[in-house]
């Protein structure tokens, strides 16, 4: 089946401006995660959704950064007044059902980079 | 002290050669372990996962677990110069769904 899939792929953006990121999961996967990788790093863990549950945003770096996920699938991250340093590719992640066993499936990134 | 500490490396190995990859984490209690694999570029892809303490095999790649020394390791076998790539830990810990990820280890195989 289709895997976890992500747009744009690439982003170039100004300063200042704002910038929405998609993230569609594997079907049936009700997990949902963002992580952020900057040049170099490992991955850096944004916010997490499980279902209808209350999301877990204890990643996220300020409060220009925020998340939703509609009908407990699309999920769009959005980052507002961009900043030099949200240069990064951002990755979304689906698992089954957020177990801690479970695999998570990693889409192909969204690489952001604000002048 | 970083949650998932690995070597940046690069590790270089010849081919045929065995790379071990090695990894420590701070939280006692975590549960479930990882290693990615990411080529340049490209996205993390799983290679191995492990719970318990010690070794799973999957082919040419074994994961080892040593939850009392807060240790886990990656040993290819017959690497292969498509092993090249950058292999990331990931430890899920205790009452957590994301993952904490090391910075990766860099692998070349010399043909």
């Amino acid at each position: 089946g289709a895997g976890v899939s992500q747009s744009p792929s690439n982003k170039v953006t100004e300063k200042g401006k704002d910038v929405e990121l998609r993230c569609d999961p594997i079907s049936g996967h009700t997990a949902l995660y963002w992580y952020r990788q900057s040049l170099g790093q490992g991955l850096e863990f944004l916010i997490y959704f499980q279902g209808n549950s209350a999301p877990d945003k204890s990643g996220l770096p300020s409060d220009r950064f925020s998340a939703e996920r509609t009908g407990g699938s699309v999920s769009t991250l959005t980052i507002q007044r961009t900043q030099q340093e949200d240069s990064a590719v951002y990755l979304c992640a689906s698992s089954l059902a957020g177990g801690g066993w479970e695999t998570q499936y990693f889409g192909p990134g969204t690489r952001l980079l604000v002048l | 002290q970083k949650e998932v500490e690995q070597n940046s490396g690069p590790l270089s190995v010849p081919e045929g050669a065995i790379a071990s990859l090695n990894c420590t984490y701070s939280d006692r209690g975590s549960q479930s372990f990882f290693w990615y694999r990411q080529y340049s570029g490209k996205s993390p892809e799983l290679i191995m996962s492990i719970y318990s303490n010690g070794d799973k095999e999957d082919g040419r790649f074994t994961a080892q677990l040593n939850k009392a020394s807060q240790y886990v390791s990656l040993l290819i076998r017959d690497s292969q110069p498509s092993d090249s790539a950058t292999y990331l830990c990931a430890v899920r810990g205790s009452g957590r769904r994301a993952l904490t990820f090391g910075s990766g280890t860099r692998l070349q195989v010399q043909p």
